[in-house]
């Protein structure tokens, strides 16, 4: 069965680097996702992605995010320079399409800002 | 603005016992609404969906969920929880429009044996 996937599965770094986080979505899908959950707390929704650009952004998504679909299978979320509060699982979700409302969840990505 | 709620944020049950997982909702025209379960380090797992139709829908690992429009809730039961149910469980909603899932600050579920 498809599935999403994400890599790395943890990525520890220095406060003020750069993260990029990678994400495969399932092949046929169109609408792709980033959301975040610190830990404790609830599942946040960050950006929506289609057709090359984005299509929605919560407050969180701010200039330091960015994301990219580089070729036909990645898709990215770019951090330009992290912050300890930007330590967080990161999942990616990708939809078919039109008509279809399920999103489908990688494992996540767990980064630890130090 | 849609928003998820959910009131009970740990649940102790013991195993064999009936568990009933509160979810209240609130978005201006019909919803679409998920149930996730997360395992400890694990990604987000999709239990069942409500889109339209049956009120009451099935889905994996033995879980159901009622839809109630006059309520605006969505809770999730299991007649008989099993140890490996101990887990974190949200409820999700997503508009018309399909994009992003709004979801609720999540249930923990304890399991005695």
């Amino acid at each position: 069965e498809p599935e999403v996937t994400q890599t790395p599965s943890h990525q520890v770094t220095q406060m003020g680097q750069e993260v990029i986080l990678r994400c495969v979505p399932i092949s046929n899908h169109l609408y792709f996702y980033w959301y975040r959950q610190i830990l404790g707390q609830k599942v946040e929704f960050l950006v929506s992605f289609y057709n090359n650009e984005i299509s929605e952004k919560s407050e969180i998504f701010d200039d330091q995010f960015s994301v990219e679909r580089p070729d036909g299978s990645n898709f990215t979320l770019k951090i330009r320079s992290t912050k300890l509060e930007d330590s967080a699982m990161y999942f990616c979700a990708s939809r078919r399409g039109l008509g279809y409302n399920e999103q489908f969840f990688g494992p996540g990505t767990r980064l630890t800002v130090l | 603005a849609q928003s998820v709620t959910q009131p009970d944020i740990h649940i102790t049950v013991s195993e064999g016992a009936s568990l009933e997982l509160r979810c209240n909702y609130s978005y201006g025209a019909t919803p679409y609404l998920f149930w996730y379960v997360q395992s400890p380090g694990q990604g987000l797992q999709l239990l069942l969906k409500y889109f339209s139709g049956d009120t009451l829908v099935q889905g994996i690992k033995g879980f159901e969920a009622e839809f109630k429009r006059s309520q605006s809730s969505f809770n999730l039961r299991k007649p008989s929880v099993h140890w490996s149910d101990a887990a974190e469980y949200f409820c999700a909603v997503v508009g018309a429009a399909g994009n992003k899932l709004t979801f609720g600050g999540g249930t923990r579920v304890l399991v005695k044996p």
